[in-house]
């Protein structure tokens, strides 16, 4: 079975600080990650995702975030929050592209 | 192309009334999903079709639930004799086919809100 796990359902950071929304993920087999962000009254859009090429995976708007086996561990950095990073994120896994389970999700609130 | 499209995007409703939300995905995706969110909650899976096939149900779809897809293209999913506790954000996320052995992500729409009252 998969799953994700997102601990901290709400972080806050000062605009410029460090970002960092941890996700671990249970897979028994290869798993395929995404980072999804939903802004408010709008739908989820894809942030980035691991499909077992580099483990250290660029996404938009600054994020990124480093697929770690040993740890079993897929965590959403950012150097430097922005004011309009203010979002619920949901870390995902997949096996094949077939079914995709969600976390609970992390609220990322930035205080200027 | 606009991207998924969902309707209607809010619903209020009676316990007891049937309601059916209708999921329009980008054109040349063939799978379609339903998820379902709470507040606080993540998106949580329902059911997906390949083409026009229903491959996987969720064992929370209780048989009040039902998903179509007919010809593979728009999908629609009622909800019959509602509950309160069908209030939820109805999500729908369409993928394209995969090339290889790599995996497409899930484009989503907008979701419908459900309120039963």
């Amino acid at each position: 079975a998969q799953s994700v796990t997102q601990l901290g359902s709400h972080v806050s950071v000062s605009e410029g600080a460090l970002v960092l929304l941890r996700c671990n993920y249970s897979s028994s087999v290869p798993p395929y990650l995404f980072w999804y962000v939903q802004y408010p009254n709008q739908g989820l859009q894809l942030l980035l995702k691991y499909t077992s090429a580099a483990t250290l995976v660029k996404g938009i708007n600054g994020f990124e975030a480093e697929f770690k086996k040993s740890e079993t561990s897929f965590h959403l950095t950012k150097p430097s929050a922005h004011m309009s990073d203010a979002a619920e994120y949901f870390c995902a896994v997949s096996v094949a592209g077939n079914q995709f389970y969600f976390g609970t999700g992390t609220s990322l609130t930035v205080i200027p | 192309d606009t991207g998924v499209s969902q309707n209607p995007r809010h619903k209020i409703t009676k316990r007891g009334q049937n309601v059916t939300f209708r999921c329009d995905p980008i054109s040349e995706h063939n799978r379609l999903y339903w998820y379902r969110q709470t507040l606080g909650q993540g998106p949580e899976f329902l059911t997906y079709f390949q083409n026009e096939a229903q491959l996987e149900k969720s064992r929370l779809l209780s048989d009040r639930f039902s998903a179509e897809r007919p010809k593979g293209s728009f999908s629609t999913l009622e909800i019959q004799r509602t509950e309160q506790g069908d209030s939820a954000m109805y999500l729908c996320a369409s993928s394209p086919p995969r090339a290889g052995v790599g995996t497409g992500e899930l484009f989503f729409g907008e979701g419908s809100r459900l309120t039963v009252l």
